[in-house]
């Protein structure tokens, strides 16, 4: 079945480490996505990639950093300049101007 | 003022009800608009997209567009208890998509 994979489902992050979370696509789409989700927000980009070695930042990029080596992967990791990275994490792709389709998420808290 | 605004709710209805979910926007330039439904602990789930003013009916679901008044809407017949989720709109301009808060909806049976 094509579709999204984030892990892992659940992460949690000791003070001052980075943590790394996985999002792969089989999808063949060319575009991913990472988004954060709080209670009461709205859905809020972090960084997306349109084409393997090219990413840009969202609105909320600090503290964040991404690779696109690969087509079907785009990681994100947490640094620890991100002061409150407790969140709801959501990975998706699309194909140019085509609606995003989303992973299941990876939920990260702080130890 | 956000660029979408969306009533977070939450919405409790009885099973069979008609539900409406409505989001408003600011911004005139976005082209294409989608609704997702996101259950507890999951990611938001496609539900319905459209690309001009009117309604696009898929089963039990239909979105209405009104982009003079910037006014988008999703409609559910028969509401079902499985139809308990979050709702969320979201809208495009040129690969830049924003999303409203997400309304909470319970379909009580």
């Amino acid at each position: 079945d094509g579709g999204i994979t984030q892990s892992p489902k659940y992460l949690f992050r000791k003070e001052g480490q980075n943590v790394t979370l996985s999002c792969e696509q089989n999808l063949n789409h060319d575009a991913m996505y990472w988004y954060r989700q709080d209670p009461g927000q709205g859905l809020r980009l972090i960084y997306y990639s349109h084409i393997v070695n090219d990413f840009q930042k969202g609105d909320i990029a600090e503290g964040y950093s991404v690779s696109r080596e690969k087509k079907e992967s785009f990681p994100l990791t947490v640094t620890s300049a991100q002061k409150n990275p407790t969140a709801f994490y959501l990975c998706a792709s699309s194909i140019s101007d085509q609606p995003q389709h989303f992973g299941d998420g990876t939920r990260l808290s702080i130890l | 003022q956000k660029e979408v605004e969306q009533d977070p709710g939450p919405l409790s209805v009885p099973e069979g009800a008609i539900v409406s979910l409505n989001c408003t926007y600011s911004n005139s330039a976005f082209q294409y608009f989608m609704w997702y439904r996101q259950y507890s602990r999951k990611g938001p789930e496609l539900l319905m997209y459209t690309y001009s003013s009117g309604n696009k009916e898929d089963g039990r679901f239909t979105a209405q567009v009104d982009k003079s008044s910037k006014y988008i809407s999703l409609f559910i017949r028969d509401s079902q208890p499985s139809d308990s989720a979050t709702y969320l709109c979201a809208m495009c301009e040129d690969n830049d998509m924003r999303f409203g808060a997400g309304t909470r909806l319970t379909v009580k049976p």
